[in-house]
C-alpha cells in the first residue's frame, strides 16, 4: 500500500459526459501529480500541484482541469468525454516540489468511455 | 517522439537467464528513476540514480546512470518469475517526471 488513495477504481461513462477523479496523497506529501496511461501512449504527465498551487503542466487537454484543495487532496475533472479518453489515470504524491526524490503512486482509476 | 526511449519494448526469457533493459535520451536529466508496474497497480519505485556514472544494486538488480546523465540501464541477474512486469524509467526535468514507454518483461518457468 503506497498510502495514496484514488477513487473511484473503475468508472464507465458515455461520450460527452463529465467525471471527477479524486486523489488523497500520502500523509505529509505536498505535491500531487496526475498521469494518464494508455496502451499506445504509455504514462503521460498531465499536471502537478504543490501545496494548492499549479506547478507544472504537461500534455493536459483543455477539456481537463485539476485542482488541489487546502487539505491537499486533489481532483481531476474530465469533461466532454471522448472515446479516446478511455485510459488509466494515476495520481502520485511526493514530499517535495520538484526534482523528485520519490513519487508514490495510487492504484489508479480505470476510465472507460462508451 | 518519446523523450525517453526504452529498449527492448518486450522481453520474454526463461527463469535463470540474465537481461538488460536500456533507457536512452538526448537530454540531460537531474535524476533518473526506475519503476516496476504490475497489472492493475500503480508503478512502484525501485531506485533513483542521481550522479553520472552511479551504479546501484538492489539484490539481483543493478542500475547504472550514464556518465553524461542521459541514459540508464537495468540489469537483472538470474531472473525469476516474480520479476515479470512492466519496467519504466523516468527522468526528472523542470519539475516534471517524464516516463519512458516501458519494457514488458515476461519470465517463464
Amino acid at each position: 500500500d503506497s498510502g495514496v488513495t484514488q477513487t473511484p477504481k473503475h468508472l464507465i461513462t458515455a461520450t460527452g459526459q463529465r467525471v471527477t477523479l479524486r486523489c488523497s496523497p500520502r500523509s505529509g506529501d505536498l505535491s500531487v501529480y496526475w498521469y494518464q496511461q494508455s496502451l499506445d501512449q504509455g504514462l503521460q504527465f498531465l499536471i502537478q500541484y504543490y501545496n494548492g498551487e499549479e506547478r507544472a503542466k504537461g500534455n493536459i487537454l483543455e477539456r481537463f482541469s485539476a485542482q488541489q484543495f487546502p487539505d491537499l487532496h486533489s481532483e481531476l475533472n474530465l469533461s466532454s468525454l471522448e472515446l479516446g479518453d478511455s485510459a488509466l489515470y494515476f495520481c502520485a504524491s511526493s514530499v517535495g516540489e520538484g526534482g523528485f526524490t520519490e513519487a508514490f503512486f495510487g492504484q489508479g482509476t480505470r476510465l472507460t468511455v462508451v | 517522439t518519446q523523450l525517453l526511449e526504452q529498449s527492448p519494448q518486450f522481453l520474454s526469457i526463461q527463469e535463470g537467464e540474465n537481461l538488460t533493459v536500456y533507457c536512452n535520451s538526448s537530454s540531460v536529466f537531474s535524476s533518473l528513476q526506475w519503476y516496476r508496474q504490475e497489472p492493475g497497480e500503480g508503478p512502484v519505485l525501485l531506485v533513483t540514480v542521481v550522479t553520472g556514472g552511479e551504479v546501484k544494486k538492489l539484490k539481483r538488480l543493478t542500475f547504472q546512470f550514464g556518465d553524461a546523465r542521459k541514459d540508464s540501464s537495468l540489469h537483472i541477474t538470474a531472473a525469476q518469475t516474480g520479476d515479470t512486469g512492466l519496467y519504466l524509467c523516468a527522468g526528472a526535468r523542470g519539475g516534471k517526471l517524464i516516463f519512458g514507454q516501458g519494457t514488458e518483461l515476461s519470465v517463464k518457468p
